[in-house]
């Protein structure tokens, strides 16, 4: 099975900073079609996960444009332009490329 | 607007089964590929299994695989999953979700 692999697994950042997640996969993402199928998703405390990209960097509508995806093969960023108080929660990256789908083990987002 | 109503969960005892219903509106079911995700008390997002669009392909998680059932009814707008010789480390809220939506979850536990 593919691995997925988040750092940090906590990250406390101040109000209105940057914030970045890692994600790394332990085989290459590129599908036969050419496409690369990695989500992110946040799950706010007590309430169900919400996609935010899929595809690596296409944004779910709704979705801030201070969230931001990147990344290829098998590295993959996160990132946050400023952080608000709404984005607390867990972060997990997720692969749909190979089977079976996997996610990484989350990264939490707390406020410093 | 979009809606996924999970249900079914409840406590089992370990060995015996049970049947989750996913109830889907407010978006065109028989479009997309549905997947059931879990998360286990405290713990991060899991992979469960998913179907396609037409219902003709699935794929399951390796720890479920055997086991566990993935069916959907596109006249109906609803989503399965039959879970057999359920074990302890099956508790968990279980979603349903094309992965752009996600509904509320339903609760397993698996208890003697």
């Amino acid at each position: 099975d593919v691995v997925m692999t988040q750092s940090p697994l906590s990250l406390p950042v101040t109000l209105g900073q940057p914030a970045s997640i890692s994600c790394r996969s332990s085989q290459s993402l590129v599908y036969t079609d050419g496409n690369t199928y990695l989500n992110w998703f946040q799950q706010r405390p007590g309430q169900s996960p919400r996609r935010l990209f899929y595809k690596v960097s296409n944004r779910d509508s709704g979705v801030p444009d201070r969230f931001s995806g990147s990344g290829a093969g098998t590295d993959f960023t996160l990132k946050i332009s400023r952080v608000e108080a709404e984005d607390v929660g867990v972060y997990y990256c997720m692969q749909g490329t190979h089977w079976p789908y996997t996610f990484g083990q989350g990264t939490k987002l707390e406020i410093k | 607007q979009v809606q996924l109503v999970e249900s079914g969960g409840g406590v089992v005892q370990p060995g015996r089964s049970l049947r989750l219903s996913c109830a889907a509106s407010g978006f065109t079911f028989s479009t997309y590929a549905m997947h059931w995700v879990r998360q286990a008390p405290g713990k991060g997002l899991e992979w469960v299994a998913v179907i396609s669009n037409d219902g003709s392909h699935n794929y399951y998680a390796d720890s479920v695989k055997g086991r566990f059932i993935i069916s959907r009814d596109n006249s109906k707008n609803t989503l399965f999953l039959q879970m057999n010789s359920l074990r302890a480390e099956d508790t968990a809220v279980y979603y349903c979700a094309p992965l752009k939506y996600w509904g509320q979850g339903t609760l397993v536990t698996v208890s003697s």
